[in-house]
């Protein structure tokens, strides 16, 4: 089934330590986004792609940073992770017809 | 920037009951999604609207996108355990590159 996978599901890194985390979709959609999920909120935007077209949200901390080099990954790299960055990570693409799907997430804890 | 007010936040309900929640917004949506997210999982989409009135239904939940098209309401009839989760409505930005999401409704069901 075409979907959108993201790996790992659960990562723990160290306070300060880099970490990267993965997007890959099969669906072949030329737009691609990152959120942040905390505890139930709703998922609040970081960057997304229109095909190789970076785009930053204005309140995007420097300390995330992305790559995209096809049209199938998209990678997700926390510089420099602090404590207030645990939360869970959404992947998600976007249909011609504006339909958004999500990935299965990836919950990170920062020890 | 955009917000999309979503009520109620949270419902205690007993199985076999509807339950109904609504999205509301300042401004003019040409598209409504509606989603599912369980505990430790990604959104998943449930209903897309894409016409003001249009009422659209897959299995026992039924979505209408408003007249005004600055709101949206989701029913779910005769809830069961596994209804279970937060529910968010969504809308894109005009170029459909940007999602802006309701704060959520969490759903309990009782046996």
């Amino acid at each position: 089934d075409a979907m959108v996978i993201q790996n790992p599901r659960y990562q723990v890194t160290q306070f300060g330590k880099p970490v990267t985390l993965s997007c890959s979709q099969t669906l072949n959609h030329n737009v691609m986004y990152w959120y942040q999920q905390k505890s139930s909120q709703a998922p609040k935007l970081l960057f997304h792609y229109y095909d190789k077209d970076f785009n930053n949200e204005a309140d995007t901390p420097d300390n995330f940073q992305s790559r995209r080099p096809n049209t199938s990954f998209c990678f997700l790299d926390i510089r420099s992770p602090g404590l207030g960055d645990a939360a869970m990570y959404l992947c998600a693409t976007r249909d011609r017809e504006g339909e958004q799907y999500f990935g299965p997430g990836t919950r990170l804890t920062v020890t | 920037g955009q917000q999309l007010n979503q009520s109620p936040q949270s419902m205690f309900i007993q199985e076999g009951e509807d339950v109904s929640m609504n999205c509301t917004s300042s401004s003019i949506f040409n598209t409504w999604l509606w989603y599912k997210q369980e505990p430790g999982e990604g959104p998943v989409l449930l209903i897309a609207l894409y016409k003001a009135g249009e009422l659209t239904s897959n299995g026992r939940l039924t979505a209408q996108f408003g007249i005004t098209r600055k709101d949206s309401f989701l029913n779910i009839s005769a809830s069961i355990p596994s209804d279970v989760g937060i529910y968010f409505c969504a809308g894109p930005q005009n170029n459909f590159n940007k999602f802006y999401f309701g704060s959520g409704t969490k759903l309990n069901v009782k046996p």
